[in-house]
């Protein structure tokens, strides 16, 4: 039972370097997520999507950017990295209406230099 | 806006002793409510969760009550074990909105 699954689990960039965070998940579900992790912030929602084609901006969206081609992958990309940017990241999918479980990846920690 | 606060931790009790992190929500309408669990090195898992008013969700002997009158979705267990030791997170979700909040590291002592 692959899940949610992230890549890379770390991550050091030098600011201004760009990369891509990598989310795929094989439960077939609409909605998918990513969130940041930062020290007594919890987690904050940085992008989300409904449905391939669909994205939309959370509470924290500058500086990232996401698409959604696939039901399966959900990118994020860092055009630019900045030092704020370091954090821990974590890809999430949710199941059906009605329940409201999100599934978690295991999240990638990067480092902005 | 939607947001929660939840006790600023960290918390160490001893082996059953009990536990209660306390979780208050501030949001339009009746959201869904959640406890996420954290264990070192992965990603949060879901604990337990209620989807209206004075319902009360459990799992693995945790314990969590709806109260919508005091806007609060504590989490308790009579008798902790040292393999609860992890971070625990409150969240809430209204449509496409989930809010979590800050966490709260638990360490349990043999």
């Amino acid at each position: 039972n692959a899940g949610v699954t992230q890549t890379p689990k770390f991550q050091v960039l030098k600011t201004g370097q760009s990369m891509t965070l990598q989310c795929a998940q094989d439960m077939n579900h609409e909605y998918m997520s990513w969130y940041r992790q930062d020290p007594g912030m919890g987690l904050r929602l940085i992008h989300y999507s409904v449905g391939a084609g669909i994205t939309d901006q959370g509470e924290v969206p500058n500086g990232y950017n996401v698409s959604r081609s696939t039901t399966e992958d959900f990118p994020l990309r860092l055009l630019s990295a900045a030092p704020s940017q370091t954090s821990v990241y974590f890809c999430a999918s949710r199941s059906p209406p009605g329940t409201g479980e999100l599934f978690f990846g295991e999240g990638s920690r990067l480092t902005v230099l | 806006g939607n947001s929660v606060t939840q006790m600023e931790g960290p918390v160490t009790l001893s082996e059953e002793a009990f536990l209660t992190i306390n979780c208050t929500y501030t949001a339009t309408g009746y959201p869904s409510l959640f406890w996420y669990v954290q264990y070192p090195g992965e990603g949060l898992q879901l604990l337990l969760k209620a989807t209206k008013a004075d319902d009360k969700g459990s799992n693995k002997g945790f314990e969590a009550t709806y109260r919508k009158e005091t806007t609060s979705f504590h989490l308790e267990k009579g008798s902790v074990q040292v393999s609860d030791s992890a971070v625990y997170f409150c969240a809430l979700r209204r449509d496409n909105d989930m809010r979590f909040g800050a966490g709260t590291r638990l360490t349990v002592k043999p």
